[in-house]
């Protein structure tokens, strides 16, 4: 069974400071991993995706997660942050059965303050 | 242009009532998922489909039923509508295993109320 973990439910930053938004996994088979953002009343998109390969992996919007197995994360950065940054983004990992569902995390709201 | 799209941004219905949500994808995706989406609990999975007339539970399909005649649409059914189905249903398709890397694609949503 996978799991995902996102430690904060809540970041609060200020624009131009560094982005960091945390993601743990637990996986029984090799993982896909995904962040995606939602904006207000909107759905999700996504920002980025690590299958096989380069462990660092570059998105939209200037953000980059990078996968460390030995630490099972996956956690997402941005070195400065701008006030359209603020939403909330959800980590992710793929299963293993037929559609190779995705379990999501519990999200965590960005705030980037003025 | 990938899209996903839902038949209703904001929908209000009554308890007891029969309500249909619709999901339509035009990017030939076999499969398709529903979701709700609650605060501090991200996004739960209700039902998913990995091809036409198949289906099968995800981890919170009580209360729900879906139908896909159509690949391209797939739909969730709340035979009896209560106040705790209050949520948003996020839709989402993606291409089959072993034939893609398993991203989602949304769709925007729909907001129901149960009162």
């Amino acid at each position: 069974a996978q799991s995902v973990t996102q430690l904060g439910s809540h970041v609060s930053v200020s624009e131009g400071a560094l982005v960091l938004l945390r993601c743990n996994y637990s996986s029984s088979v090799p993982p896909y991993l995904f962040w995606y953002v939602q904006y207000p009343n909107q759905g999700l998109q996504l920002l980025l995706k690590y299958t096989t390969g380069a462990t660092l992996v570059k998105g939209i919007n200037g953000f980059e997660a990078e996968f460390k197995k030995s630490e099972t994360s996956f956690h997402l950065t941005k070195p400065s942050a701008h006030m359209s940054d603020a939403a909330e983004y959800f980590c992710a990992v793929s299963g293993s059965g037929s559609a190779r569902q995705l379990t999501f995390g519990s999200g965590t709201q960005l705030t980037v303050l003025p | 242009d990938v899209k996903v799209t839902q038949s209703s941004r904001y929908l209000v219905k009554r308890t007891g009532e029969k309500v249909f949500l619709e999901c339509v994808q035009d990017m030939d995706h076999e499969n398709m998922f529903w979701y709700r989406q609650d605060p501090g609990l991200g996004l739960r999975l209700i039902y998913f489909s990995y091809d036409v007339k198949m289906k099968e539970k995800g981890d919170i399909p009580e209360g729900y039923s879906v139908s896909r005649e159509k690949k391209e649409r797939f739909s969730l059914i709340l035979e009896s509508a209560s106040t705790n189905q209050t949520s948003m249903y996020l839709c989402a398709s993606s291409s089959p295993a072993g034939r893609g890397t398993y991203e989602q694609y949304f769709g925007p949503g729909t907001r129901l109320t149960v009162t």
